[in-house]
């Protein structure tokens, strides 16, 4: 999976409690993502990264605050997990220095959290 | 993934042809993607397409895009049961001054024997 490393890879919590799951690359990619995937909605997008340090909101980023604090890292937090973000968490990157194909991301395995 | 969507579900028989469709929303998408997702995996992306092509043949797989209706479709020629899986249409649209992809809802292909 191009060098992406996500873990936790299955978590169980109780409502309420706070989650991080983490996203690790080795490809020095500079932008990264995450999203979450359910049924019927494919993937959508709850916050990215274009850099150390920068980081922006995606279509479903309430409940959830990330951080970057080095190019291999990105850290997803749910703060107060609620049962409505159980789901399939996915970390994608891009170089897009490439301009072979524009906005061409690489996924990781996907970290599975059910929140009870 | 509303801007993008797709049917849900698709069946077919080993070795006919399969044909998946997409419609998008954003005129100015400047790329096509399609990804693969085999169960318990990630997104592996599978083949894309500029705007300014309308066909692009990869061995087994032939993308042909319509600019003017929007839509999108992938064939996978000779399918076999390792095609089982569900597959993403995606645009790459520019939002806020940067690029982002947009998924739609993924078609789940089933091959039968």
């Amino acid at each position: 999976d191009a060098g992406i490393t996500q873990s936790p890879r299955h978590k169980v919590t109780e409502t309420g409690t706070p989650v991080t799951l983490r996203c690790h690359q080795t490809e020095n990619h500079r932008y990264m993502y995450w999203y979450r995937q359910d049924p019927g909605h494919g993937l959508r997008l709850i916050h990215y990264s274009y850099g150390v340090k920068d980081t922006d909101k995606g279509e479903v980023s309430d409940g959830y605050s990330v951080s970057r604090s080095k190019t291999e890292d990105f850290l997803l937090t749910l703060e107060s997990a609620t049962s409505s973000q159980t789901s399939v968490y996915f970390c994608a990157i891009s170089d897009r220095t490439s301009g072979r194909s524009g906005n061409e991301q690489f996924f990781g395995p996907g970290t599975r959290l059910t929140v009870l | 993934g509303e801007d993008v969507e797709q049917s849900l579900f698709l069946s077919v028989r080993e070795g006919d042809s399969s044909v998946i469709n997409c419609t998008y929303t954003d005129s100015s998408s400047t790329y096509l993607y399609w990804y693969k997702q085999e169960p318990g995996a990630g997104l592996q992306l599978l083949t894309y397409i500029f705007s300014n092509m309308d066909m692009k043949q990869d061995q087994r797989l032939t993308v042909l895009l319509n600019k003017k209706d929007k839509h999108l479709s992938l064939r996978i020629a000779d399918t076999q049961t390792g095609d089982s899986a569900i597959y993403f249409c995606a645009e790459s649209i520019r939002a806020r001054g940067d690029y982002k992809l947009s998924f739609g809802a993924g078609t789940t292909v089933t091959v039968r024997a």
